[in-house]
């Protein structure tokens, strides 16, 4: 089945070491998004690739990075992660952008 | 902000009542979308609503849009326990920024 696959879904890290979360999509969609999830909060919008253009937040923290090697896979790399960033973060993707999109499980960062 | 609000916050019913979700947004659109969350995982996708229309039907959901007064509501008929979860609205701006602005989500429960 397509989908949007998400590792490893929880991880766990000490403060200021860094970290990589990944994402991988059988779905072939051009668009693909990262969010960050606090508790009973909506998702936010880190960034988002259009196919290889990459459209960053105003507010996201220089923290945050992400790279697209291919359509297929996009990682989200914390450089110095602080106990704030503790958080779920959601890779989802989309055909269209602004239509349907179709998310990951996520993974749950748990900062130390 | 652009995010959207959502009332109520959390909504508990009993199995077999029908659940009722508002949505309110700030700026013009091209299409309002509902999005379910079950407890520590991804969000999925339940119904798509363009600014040109005014309700949708998907199974045991329907979904009604007014732009003149920035509003949507999801109903959810004859509710089932398996309906327990975050649900929450997302628009997409006429701007042409191809992204997602969710509003801060209803929790429903279902009493069984």
């Amino acid at each position: 089945d397509a989908m949007v696959i998400q590792n490893p879904r929880y991880q766990v890290t000490q403060f200021g070491k860094p970290v990589t979360l990944s994402c991988s999509q059988t779905l072939n969609h051009n668009v693909m998004y990262w969010y960050q999830q606090k508790s009973s909060q909506a998702p936010k919008l880190l960034f988002h690739y259009y196919d290889k253009d990459f459209n960053n937040e105003a507010d996201t923290p220089d923290n945050f990075q992400s790279r697209r090697p291919n359509t297929s896979f996009c990682f989200l790399d914390i450089r110095s992660p602080g106990l704030g960033d503790a958080a779920m973060y959601l890779c989802a993707t989309s055909a269209v952008a602004g239509e349907t999109q179709y998310f990951g499980p996520g993974t749950r960062l748990l900062v130390l | 902000s652009q995010q959207g609000e959502e009332d109520p916050q959390a909504l508990s019913i009993q199995e077999g009542e029908n659940a009722t979700m508002n949505c309110s947004y700030k700026t013009s659109i091209n299409n309002l979308q509902w999005y379910r969350q079950n407890s520590g995982r991804g969000l999925v996708h339940l119904i798509l609503i363009r600014s040109n229309e005014r309700e949708k039907h998907s199974g045991r959901l329907r979904v009604t849009l007014d732009t003149s007064k920035k509003s949507s509501s999801l109903l959810i008929t004859a509710s089932r326990a398996a309906d327990t979860a975050s649900y929450f609205c997302a628009t997409e701006s006429n701007f042409g920024n191809e992204k997602l602005t969710f509003g801060t989500g209803t929790r429903l429960t279902i009493i069984p």
